[in-house]
């Protein structure tokens, strides 16, 4: 299985600041016949279902914010959140699509500083 | 607009199946664009793939759960369903049913979510 691992666990940051969340998969999960990362991420609202945000490691989801982006390739992924606003409090997961079993990190729980 | 429903019992009995139906509208279960899965989350933790299946039938599971666990469809109804056997208090979930992008007889991300239910497993 791939084990994805995300850090921190949770942070809190400021309004209007930056927030950055890392994941990193145990194995690679680009596929090299169409140089494409198989990792999307997710975020979870209290209550709600989770939303994706972001696939192939960098594609933004239609309808999300542009604050909103992905980065990273192999092993090591990023989700930055430019310009924190209020709505965004939630926790949030990466998932790798690349073998089964899909598999998610863990979890970072971002609330406002 | 695409909507997924869950539906089955709240309370399942230890020992019992799970059973839970996902109701697709809004878009043809038999398209050849997607897969459709389950996905759990047991109450305050993170998330866990289940197993998906395509229109035609084809199944993928997660091995944790292979020996327990039943994913079929029904395109005549516009449903796919999960059946876990076997249930202990650690099946306490959240069930959730998705769909799933999909090309070369390979599956992605979920792009669109159920609510959720949640089932409890009681002794």
């Amino acid at each position: 299985d791939i084990v994805m691992t995300q850090s921190p666990d949770s942070l809190a940051v400021s309004l209007g600041e930056r927030a950055t969340i890392n994941c990193k998969s145990s194995q690679s999960v680009l596929y090299s016949s169409n140089n494409k990362n198989y990792l999307a991420w997710y975020q979870q609202k209290p209550g709600q279902p989770p939303k994706v945000l972001i696939y192939w490691a960098s594609t933004r989801e239609s309808g999300v914010p542009d604050r909103f982006s992905g980065s990273g390739s192999v092993t090591d992924f990023t989700l930055t959140i430019s310009g924190l606003q209020a709505e965004d409090v939630a926790v949030y997961y990466c998932q790798q699509y690349y073998s089964t079993p899909i598999t998610f990190g863990q979890g970072t729980r971002l609330e406002i500083k | 607009q695409l909507q997924l429903q869950e539906s089955g019992p709240g309370l399942v009995k230890s020992s019992e199946t799970l059973s839970l139906t996902c109701t697709v509208s809004g878009d043809s279960i038999s398209s050849s664009n997607y897969y459709w899965g389950w996905v759990r989350q047991p109450p305050g933790k993170g998330l866990e793939w289940i197993g998906s299946i395509y229109y035609s039938g084809t199944t993928y599971y997660n091995p944790s759960l292979k020996s327990r666990v039943a994913i079929s469809v029904d395109t005549s109804k516009s449903q796919f369903s999960l059946k876990l056997n076997s249930v202990t208090a650690a099946d306490t979930a959240v069930y959730y049913c998705a769909r799933q992008p999909s090309t070369s007889g390979w599956f992605f991300w979920f792009d669109s979510w159920g609510q959720g239910t949640l089932v409890t497993v009681f002794s």
